[in-house]
């Protein structure tokens, strides 16, 4: 599984749009791009996933260049409510892979 | 979309007794379930993957003897912590995907047990 790495830590405002990169060398063929957003005290969620180009859902968009090496979760108009540990991750396209954890993205969002 | 649960949410226990975590999918069948720990201020770490059916498949490092896993059906996986020590003390946490998650590798997580060794 390819390693990646991800600022330790960052801060924005309120209705802010935030974008977290993340660097991922080593991507495989048959690797995903899959961030999970973790509040204190509770699991891990999963926010979004992509193989290349653009994908967007109701909470975030992912934006990952042709080489794949690295890739940018955007938050729209961040709220306090965002506030939170952003893991990106690269996982097999296959439901019973597992997931290794890199260190995070801790994400402080003020008024 | 797929519910994970964990019971206990918390546990306070003595140094030297075991204790039983639970880990089930509520709406979905699972044959391969993960659990992880976590420890203040840092990443989750795999400890070791649950097969239904089977023996579990563990982390380098994590003790098989220490944290026994037992995934005895398609909904229930079990770690159980033996002779627990201070040092074990954590945020234990599992894992799951549903065989309907086709068209993206989604894992939902549990809601986290609190473990606290006296």
């Amino acid at each position: 599984l390819a390693k990646t790495t991800q600022p330790i830590s960052m801060d924005s405002y309120e209705g802010q749009e935030v974008n977290i990169t993340c660097s991922h060398n080593n991507i495989a063929t048959n690797d995903y791009i899959t961030w999970y957003q973790q509040f204190p005290s509770q699991g891990p969620r999963f926010i979004i996933q992509g193989y290349k180009t653009k994908v967007t859902n109701e909470v975030a968009s992912l934006f990952i260049p042709a080489d794949r090496k690295s890739s940018t979760l955007s938050l729209p108009r961040v709220s306090l409510s965002d506030t939170a540990v952003y893991y990106c991750l690269v996982v097999l396209y296959s439901s019973a892979s597992k997931i290794i954890f890199g260190s995070g993205t801790r994400l402080s969002i003020r008024p | 979309g797929a519910v994970v649960s964990q019971h206990p949410s918390r546990v306070i226990c003595k140094s030297g007794t075991s204790v039983k975590i639970e880990c089930r999918s509520l709406d979905f069948q699972a044959t391969t379930m993960f659990w992880y720990r976590q420890f203040p201020k840092q990443s989750l770490m795999l400890m070791a993957t649950s097969n239904e059916g089977s023996k579990a498949t563990y982390e380098q490092g994590v003790e098989k003897d220490k944290f026994l896993i037992n995934h005895a059906s398609l909904t229930l996986s079990t770690l159980t912590v033996t002779s627990a020590h201070p040092e074990d003390s954590s945020f234990y946490i599992c894992s799951a995907s549903p065989p309907t998650s086709i068209d993206r590798n989604e894992q939902f997580f549990g809601p986290g047990t609190r473990l606290t060794v006296l």
